[in-house]
């Protein structure tokens, strides 16, 4: 079954400080995985999807299928990184759906 | 192109009544998945269509049901509404199936 693991609910951490969101997850198979943001008051969105390789605002998540996991990183993080951080996970085969982890809130202090 | 939208964005019922949720995607994307979010549950998914059937579905009970049109949009429908539906319900539109899925700002259900 898939299934998305996010241990940490909130996160907190301070500004400058580098930060990393963890992401497990399980498939039999080769998911596509993403991490999604929703800052306050603004719909949830795409941050990255780990085939593309991107680093957007400075975060970058390593797909190890070793470990099975797809953690978010970035080396310092900015008080605007505020928001909730959902790892997501599509089985790319008919009839998979997406299916998202619980969601860490991250929140960085000045 | 314009984003997902969602109509109406705020709902407020009573139990056991229903309700009907509306969503039209980005023009050009055939998927359109619905998501229930409560701070209690989280995300979870409700179902997906794709040119207007039903692929996927989740652990939802038979209240909970959705359609497709052949324009893409989609309707959700609620029947008899109890306390729990109380949520916000997002509507993601994507090009096809596992792809990267574009989400509305939601309604959000109130049940009284």
């Amino acid at each position: 079954a898939q299934r998305v693991t996010q241990p940490e609910k909130l996160l907190s951490v301070f500004k400058g400080a580098p930060v990393e969101l963890k992401c497990n997850y399980s498939y039999s198979g080769s998911p596509e995985l993403f991490w999604y943001v929703q800052y306050s008051r603004q719909r949830l969105q795409l941050l990255l999807r780990h085939i593309s390789r991107e680093s957007i605002k400075g975060f970058t998540a390593d797909l190890n299928k070793g470990e099975t996991s797809f953690h978010l990183k970035k080396p310092f993080a900015q008080e605007e990184d505020s928001a909730m951080y959902y790892c997501a996970l599509s089985g790319v085969n008919y009839g998979q759906n997406f299916v998202f982890g619980p969601g860490t809130r991250l929140s960085v202090l000045p | 192109k314009a984003g997902v939208t969602q109509t109406p964005r705020y709902l407020i019922k009573t139990r056991g009544q229903q309700v009907t949720l509306s969503c039209s995607p980005i023009s050009g994307h055939r998927s359109v998945s619905w998501y229930q979010q409560t701070p209690g549950q989280g995300l979870q998914f409700l179902f997906e269509y794709f040119s207007e059937t039903q692929r996927n579905k989740g652990n939802f009970p038979g209240r909970f049901s959705g359609r497709q049109f052949s324009n893409s949009r989609s309707e959700m429908n609620v029947s008899t509404l109890e306390l729990g539906d109380s949520a916000l319900y997002l509507c993601a539109s994507s090009p096809k199936t596992g792809y990267e899925q574009f989400f509305g700002p939601g309604t959000r259900l109130t049940v009284l």
